[in-house]
């Protein structure tokens, strides 16, 4: 069964320093990873979706997928105190037609001005 | 504009009561999910549906039923809550396609007591 992990749990960064999230995976064939971002006692809001080796930009986020090493990198420009967030990866493997996500637990990310 | 909406937001149950969770979408999409989320955990799917009366088991079902009645209304049933179900449950839905965005709804905190 696919196991996805992050690193670190917890991250605090500085006002406008890069911030940069790790996202491990164990299953080769995973074609589908997301990032996305949950304000405290919000919904889920997807940041960038990758399904590549490469990189993908949205904006001041940028995915970086390698999946020879399992790894899915999210890295934040310029943080703001409101990126101050828990972010999430979330990563599927192909099944027919659906999207059957699996979840890392998170990375809460504090942006301190 | 499209959305996913959740109801209640917020619930108290007692154990060994019955627990409906209702989630609506006007996305028109064919899937649907339901998650719950827990500390340490991130979010983990319990049950979904291709359409309507259609309903999958996810990656942890025990426990928990689930009722696809139309296109837009996807609901989750604890038949007998257990305190161990208290978290907070998400809903999304997506179109039929492996690359598919899923949106989510706000999420409901449920506490059984």
């Amino acid at each position: 069964q696919q196991k996805v992990q992050q690193s670190p749990e917890s991250l605090t960064v500085s006002e406008g320093a890069m911030a940069s999230l790790n996202c491990t995976f164990s299953d080769r064939s995973s074609d589908n990873f997301r990032w996305y971002r949950q304000h405290s006692g919000k919904g889920l809001e997807v940041l960038v979706s990758i399904f590549s080796d490469g990189e993908k930009e949205e904006g001041s986020f940028t995915a970086h997928l390698n999946r020879a090493s399992l790894h899915v990198f999210l890295h934040i420009r310029e943080p703001q105190p409101s990126d101050s967030a828990l972010y999430l990866c979330a990563v599927s493997i192909p099944t027919g037609g659906n999207n059957k996500l699996t979840f890392g637990q998170g990375t809460v990310l504090s942006v301190i001005p | 504009e499209a959305a996913v909406t959740q109801s209640p937001r917020n619930k108290v149950a007692v154990t060994g009561g019955k627990v409906t969770l209702s989630c609506n979408q006007t996305n028109n999409h064919n899937n649907m999910y339901w998650y719950r989320q827990d500390t340490g955990h991130g979010l983990r799917l319990i049950h979904y549906s291709y359409g309507a009366g259609s309903t999958e088991k996810g990656d942890i079902p025990d426990g928990y039923k689930a009722s696809r009645p139309s296109q837009e209304n996807f609901s989750l049933i604890l038949e007998l809550a257990t305190p161990s179900q208290t978290s907070v449950y998400f809903c999304a839905s997506g179109d039929r396609d492996f690359y598919a965005e899923q949106f989510f709804g706000p999420g409901t905190r449920l506490t059984v007591l």
